[in-house]
């Protein structure tokens, strides 16, 4: 079946340190996303793509970047972990014809920065 | 700025009592809006929207644009809908669609 996977699902880290969150997807969408869950603050975007030349920030874009390596791959990066990136995190496709399209959503990668 | 708002951050019901989650939006524009659930060890998936006017798994929800309300329904609520549910306000214009989330509403149904 067709699928959004993400990897790794759980990650441990420290201050200061580079990490990358990577997202791949066999659906053949366009439309990528990134998003972090923090309770109470319910899913925001982080950095969404409409294709491998188009990458627009979200609302929390400050302190990661991303990485559109190919239709199907979309990189999150934390340059320098901080404490309050730990989230969980999630990935989204959706197809890029009609904006009304359901987005489909990753497992999650659980990332703790100590 | 588009805000999506949902009140409660916890609804507790009895099985077969009904249930109403509450979400409010605010958007200049014309607002596109969604539910989304995740059920416990599941991804998040998409409930209904509004724009397909559907009823899914029991659950209606209608666009108040008066009340700027898009509250979701069930007449009698099963124990298999205990999830986290979000609703979400589509923005951006036709390209993007980016989603606005809310905050999300636990809903656990009691036996």
């Amino acid at each position: 079946d067709a699928d959004v996977t993400q990897t790794p699902r759980n990650r441990i880290t420290k201050t200061g340190k580079r990490i990358m969150l990577e997202c791949s997807q066999t659906k053949g969408h366009d439309r990528m996303y990134w998003y972090r869950q923090d309770p109470g603050l319910g899913l925001r975007l982080i950095y969404y793509s409409f294709d491998v030349k188009d990458i627009n920030k979200g609302e929390i874009s400050d302190g990661y970047s991303v990485s559109r390596q190919a239709q199907a791959k979309f990189s999150l990066s934390l340059e320098s972990a901080i404490p309050n990136q730990t989230a969980l995190y999630f990935c989204a496709t959706a197809e890029g014809v009609h904006s009304y399209n359901e987005q489909f959503f990753g497992p999650g990668t659980r990332l703790t920065v100590l | 700025a588009q805000r999506v708002t949902q009140p409660e951050k916890l609804l507790s019901v009895f099985k077969g009592a009904p249930v109403e989650l509450k979400c409010n939006y605010s958007y200049s524009g014309s607002p596109e809006l969604f539910w989304y659930v995740q059920y416990s060890r599941q991804r998040l998936q998409l409930l209904l929207r509004h724009i397909s006017r559907e009823s899914i798994k029991g659950f209606t929800a209608d666009l108040n644009k008066g009340e700027t309300s898009f509250h979701l329904k069930k007449p009698f609520a099963q124990e298999e809908d205990s999830a986290m549910y979000y609703c979400a306000l589509m923005t951006g214009g036709t390209s993007y669609g980016k989603l606005t989330f809310g905050q999300g509403t636990i809903l656990t149904v009691h036996p």
